[in-house]
């Protein structure tokens, strides 16, 4: 268990529809990391927070928005959703913002666009 | 952009036998580099990084890795494997714009 928690654990949906996914840092950590996990993609990046700012963006489509909140939870909301969105969603934390912090990731939110 | 190439999709070893999995990225400027493991259903764990200083980057469960500047490579190696092994293995590069970029990931499976 690497402390970080997401919820919901699965999530199906219809097309064109809105969800929204929750992250839960460990204890103590200020950055959070989103990335996509799918099979056409792999595993890429989508974007990074540090204490409720945005820190770095990678390929998060623009249906796509993120925020970090004050007590350090994020949520990533995707929108008019496509059959193309259907991947597993991870969340990371870390103590800080730079490489030398090891992110702890979270188990992931499979989301289905039907 | 980076890109980060894992030249073998799935990697078969037999369980004590040495294992590498191969790792290039596409820009020789400053990166930082990392291997992650994935096991069934769950989210991915850091093996080790590498940031700067020495070439050898030894990290958990026995795994080590060599950054080789002038081949763009970071290797994954293990002296011996054991069953527990089996996972994906996912390298990943972090330029100084923290942009992150993964490669497509080796099946390691150990056949005992």
């Amino acid at each position: 268990d690497s402390g970080v928690t997401q919820t919901p654990k699965h999530l199906i949906t219809a097309t064109g529809q809105r969800v929204t996914l929750r992250c839960s840092p460990r204890s103590g950590d200020l950055s959070v990391y989103w990335y996509q996990q799918s099979l056409d993609q792999g595993l890429q990046f989508l974007i990074q927070y540090y204490n409720g700012e945005e820190r770095a963006k990678g390929n998060i489509l623009e249906r796509f928005s993120a925020q970090q909140f004050p007590d350090l939870h994020s949520e990533l909301n995707l929108s008019s959703l496509e059959l193309g969105d259907s991947a597993l969603y991870f969340c990371a934390s870390s103590g800080g913002a730079g490489p030398s912090y090891e992110q702890y990731f979270g188990p992931g939110t499979r989301l289905t666009v039907t | 952009a980076q890109s980060v190439t894992q030249l073998d999709s799935q990697v078969p070893v037999f369980e004590e036998a040495p294992v590498e999995l191969r790792c290039n990225y596409s820009s020789s400027v400053s990166v930082y580099l990392f291997w992650y493991v994935q096991y069934p259903n769950q989210g991915l764990q850091l093996l080790l990084k590498y940031l700067s200083g020495s070439t050898l980057v030894k990290g958990i469960n026995g795994f080590e890795a060599e950054f080789n500047k002038s081949q763009t490579s970071f290797h994954l190696r293990k002296p011996s494997v054991h069953i527990s092994d089996t996972a994906e293995y996912f390298c990943a590069v972090r330029d100084t714009g923290n942009q992150f970029y993964f490669g497509t990931g080796t099946s390691l499976t150990v056949i005992p």
